[in-house]
């Protein structure tokens, strides 16, 4: 069963306009979430994270929501450009500070960028 | 370039054969993983290296073995593998284990098992 779920499998966006990228979870131990990017022939990169003791985190043009109670979590970039287009990959893990737990991955949205 | 290199990119094999993928990083971290990503499914943590020793197996079949020699190398050797193991697997590093720290991921070897 997955723990991580990202139910769009894609998202098409206008360039300039605001891209969001949603994520469900079903773990309630999940204590840490991050969000990673993938282009086509590489592997991902971090892009953002936050902690369960935080709602929102910001870097940039790209901020994540936490919401505990829905167990949701959603990734806004804005404005969205056309580099943003790659596979988009939310995952978490229930052991901040330690141990070996590694990450539980969504299965990724792949966001496009429009001109 | 990540600061973490597999090798090879791309691999086709025979059931019967037996081949490692190498996994190198030189960032100076104590942890290495594996991870498989199969087609429309997500990625999926096989193993976790903590300084060398294996902290982790997901209940991964045996013709999967992994290697850590020390800090920077990372394999993979694979043996009598079945054509459901084609799929892109992921090496990743990170200071060391918990998830605070994040990962930096190689490019990945694309396997095809025919």
């Amino acid at each position: 069963d997955q723990q991580v779920k990202q139910n769009s499998p894609s998202l098409s966006v206008q360039e300039g306009r605001i891209s969001i990228l949603n994520c469900d979870y079903t773990n309630s131990m999940f204590d840490y979430f991050l969000w990673y990017k993938k282009y086509p022939a590489e592997g991902p990169t971090f892009l953002i994270s936050i902690s369960s003791i935080k709602d929102k985190n910001e870097d940039g043009r790209f901020t994540v929501f936490l919401n505990k109670s829905a167990k949701h979590l959603s990734l806004h970039i804005v404005p969205s450009q056309p580099g943003d287009s790659a596979v988009y990959f939310c995952a978490a893990s229930a052991g901040s500070g330690g141990g070996a737990d590694g990450l539980t991955f969504g299965k990724g949205t792949h966001l496009i960028i429009q001109p | 370039e990540t600061g973490v290199t597999q090798t090879p990119r791309h691999l086709v094999m025979g059931m019967t054969n037996k081949k490692s993928l190498k996994c190198e990083q030189h960032l100076g971290h104590n942890a290495m993983y594996w991870y498989k990503q199969s087609a429309k499914k997500p990625l999926e943590l096989m193993f976790v290296y903590s300084l060398e020793e294996r902290v982790e197996n997901n209940s991964v079949p045996s013709r999967f073995s992994p290697e850590c020699p020390n800090s920077s190398h990372l394999f993979l050797h694979l043996h009598t593998l079945q054509p459901e193991d084609s799929a892109l697997y992921l090496c990743a590093s990170s200071p060391r284990t918990g998830t605070n720290y994040g990962y930096t991921f190689g490019s990945g070897t694309r396997l095809t098992v025919v």
